[in-house]
This record gives C-alpha cells, sequence and structure tokens, in this order.
C-alpha cells in the first residue's frame, strides 16, 4: 500500500535550536518528494522538492535529505525561529500512472522563546 | 504570495444546503487540485482537473463535484451539506506534463467552510 508516515507528530523546541523531522514512504513507481510548510488556517507552501537522483536540497534554513534506497527524508531546519512554528507535511509524488500526491500525516512544530 | 486566489475565504452554511467555491490558478497553470482540510487533520484529496476534465478523485462522495473552465479556473460544489463538511477547502494549481503530478503545487490561502 502506498503510504507515507512522519514522525514525530509534533514537536516543541527552544527558539534558536535546530530540529529534524522523518519522513518514510512505501510509493512505488516514485516521482518526487516535497516538504510543505503550512501555517495554522493557511494553505501549504513549497519548501523543498526532491527527484531520485537527489540527495540534499537546501531552502535557507531548511535543508532536504532524500534516501531513495531505503525511502526516507529529513528535514533539518537550523537556529529555528518562531516564525517556524507551523505544521511540516512529506508529500509524495508517485504510486500510479498519474502519480497523485501522497501526503504524510504532518508534524506540529512549536518554537518557543 | 502563490497567485492562487479563493473565493469566498470564509462562509457559513446549515444543513442539507449547497455550496459553491472558486479558485482562480496561477497564470500558465493548467491544473487545479481541491483539498478538504479538518481541523488538525492533513489535506485529503477531493479531485484533481487537468485542461478541463477530471484527472482523479480521492474518496468523496458524488455530492463533491467540480469544474474547471476553459481560463483554467475551477469550481467545487457540494450539494446537501453535512455536518462533517465542516473544514478548510484548499486549491492549488500546477503545470502537468502529460497529466502526470510531477510539478510543483502552488496553493491558494483557502475557503473555511462551516456548516451548522
Amino acid at each position: 500500500k502506498n503510504q507515507v508516515e512522519q514522525s514525530p507528530q509534533s514537536l516543541i523546541i527552544l527558539e534558536g535550536k535546530n530540529c529534524t523531522l522523518q519522513c518514510n514512504y512505501t510509493v512505488s513507481p516514485f516521482s518526487n518528494l516535497r516538504w510543505y510548510k503550512q501555517d495554522t488556517g493557511r494553505g501549504p507552501v513549497s519548501l523543498t522538492i526532491m527527484t531520485f537522483s537527489e540527495n540534499t536540497k537546501s531552502n535557507g534554513r531548511y535543508t532536504a535529505t532524500l534516501d531513495a534506497d531505503t525511502k526516507q527524508s529529513s528535514l533539518h531546519i537550523t537556529a529555528s525561529q518562531l516564525s517556524d512554528s507551523a505544521s511540516y507535511i512529506c508529500v509524495v509524488s508517485g504510486g500510479d500512472s498519474n502519480y497523485q500526491l501522497i501526503w504524510g500525516a504532518g508534524t506540529k512544530l512549536i518554537i518557543k522563546p | 504570495e502563490t497567485g492562487v486566489t479563493q473565493s469566498p475565504t470564509h462562509l457559513i452554511k446549515t444543513r442539507g444546503q449547497q455550496v459553491t467555491l472558486r479558485c482562480s490558478s496561477q497564470s500558465g497553470h493548467n491544473t487545479v487540485s481541491w483539498y478538504q482540510q479538518a481541523l488538525g487533520q492533513g489535506p485529503q484529496f477531493i479531485f484533481q482537473y487537468y485542461r478541463e476534465e477530471e484527472n482523479g478523485r480521492g474518496n468523496f462522495p458524488p455530492r463533491f463535484s467540480g469544474l474547471q473552465f476553459p481560463n483554467y479556473s475551477s469550481e467545487l460544489n457540494v450539494n446537501a451539506l453535512e455536518l462533517d463538511d465542516s473544514a478548510l477547502y484548499l486549491c492549488a494549481s500546477s503545470s502537468l506534463a502529460g497529466a502526470m503530478n510531477t510539478g510543483e503545487l502552488f496553493f491558494g490561502e483557502g475557503s473555511r467552510l462551516t456548516v451548522l
């Protein structure tokens, strides 16, 4: 079954600290993997999109990694800021001929001052 | 700013009524996808329209229907509203190549529907 699982479900860290969010997937065929940031009540915003051949991709303080062999991805946030408080959702494109998007449940991140 | 606009931003309906939500896609995009997001949950895929044709549908009943117009804007219609339809409805536009979802998605800010 095509699935995307994220951990932890929620995370609280202090401002200025680093954190890493995990995403494991069982999706085949695979096209790409995306990380989205979603503020409460707002639409998701794309952070990175990675294809099979990309191992690492950065967007400012956000760095995503992808291991296509183990089907794992991580999102590392460096020097967290209060504005990083949001849900982070891992999404995989694949699973059928149209490469529909398979969504994880998200990790809710809270940054405390 | 993603260039994707949704209307209305908020609305309140009563059970049994019908609602139409609208989405204007980003310039140059030929595909619109609709999602339902209940409070505290991740987005659930409703359906996608590619060049005015439905190109995939999630596990939603037929009372959820849609349209895509020649300018690629789209409508989501929900008939016989139920209390559980209360959610944030998100529209995302993209540019598909051969109807495959390999490209970037750009989301609007959503329409918050409350059913009483």
